[in-house]
């Protein structure tokens, strides 16, 4: 059983489209973080959020925190095939865990 | 480069071998932690350390997983007897341990293990 489900696992659209990636559990979270992974490379570190509510911008990418800290999402306005990668979700089960649990992973594949 | 280093790169080994892996993490981050990733999911917990100290081991990491961080800085991940089951992609990550409850965790390249 996978403590934080991503959706979709697979997504493909054309570049300049709008996206969003969900992250979701029953669990709550004391901090969740958001990683893109290129192939053999290792997990990028995006975005980290830790209150309930919170949104963080990074460029066209926004991200958002549940507000009850159970479930985050990925939002990627005007899509560009840079974007392309999986999508990462992790989070801290418990305050001041420190090992991260993470989703299965949402790979993105932006078409020119 | 001042990112946490993994060495090798990749790593194709026959079944019953031993193999030991590196990792450099980030030089002021005391933290350092190991995860396993199989093909088309995300990585799952091994193993972590706070300076040389291992304050916590995954079930999944069986009796043939050894992690050691004699100093304080390196760590080395050891699999004795490998099994095709083994293969996979072994990331290392660090983190500057403080206070604060969400402690930013930063991956190296990972090493690729092949067991043929």
């Amino acid at each position: 059983t996978q403590l934080l489900e991503q959706s979709p696992q697979f997504l493909s659209i054309q570049e300049g489209e709008n996206l969003t990636v969900y992250c979701n559990s029953s669990s709550v979270f004391s901090s969740l973080q958001w990683y893109r992974q290129e192939p053999g490379e290792g997990p990028v570190l995006l975005v980290t959020v830790v209150t309930g509510g919170e949104v963080k911008k990074l460029k066209r990418l926004t991200f958002q925190f549940g507000d009850a800290r159970k479930d985050s999402s990925l939002h990627i306005t005007a899509a560009q095939t840079g974007d392309t990668g999986l999508y990462l979700c992790a989070g801290r089960i418990i305050q001041g865990a420190q090992k991260l649990v993470f989703g299965q992973g949402t790979r993105l594949t932006i078409n020119p | 480069d001042t990112g946490v280093s993994q060495n090798p790169r990749h790593k194709i080994t026959k079944r019953g071998q031993n193999v030991t892996f590196r990792c450099d993490p980030i030089s002021e981050h005391n933290r350092l932690y190991w995860y396993r990733q199989t093909l088309g999911q995300g990585p799952e917990f091994l193993t972590y350390f706070q300076n040389e100290a291992q304050l916590e081991k995954s079930r999944l990491l069986s009796d043939r997983f050894s992690a050691e961080r004699p100093k304080g800085s390196f760590s080395t991940l050891e699999i004795q007897r490998t099994e095709q089951g083994d293969s996979a992609m072994y990331l290392c990550a660090s983190s500057l341990g403080s206070g604060s409850s969400y402690n930013e965790q930063f991956f190296g390249p990972g090493t690729r293990l092949t067991v043929l």
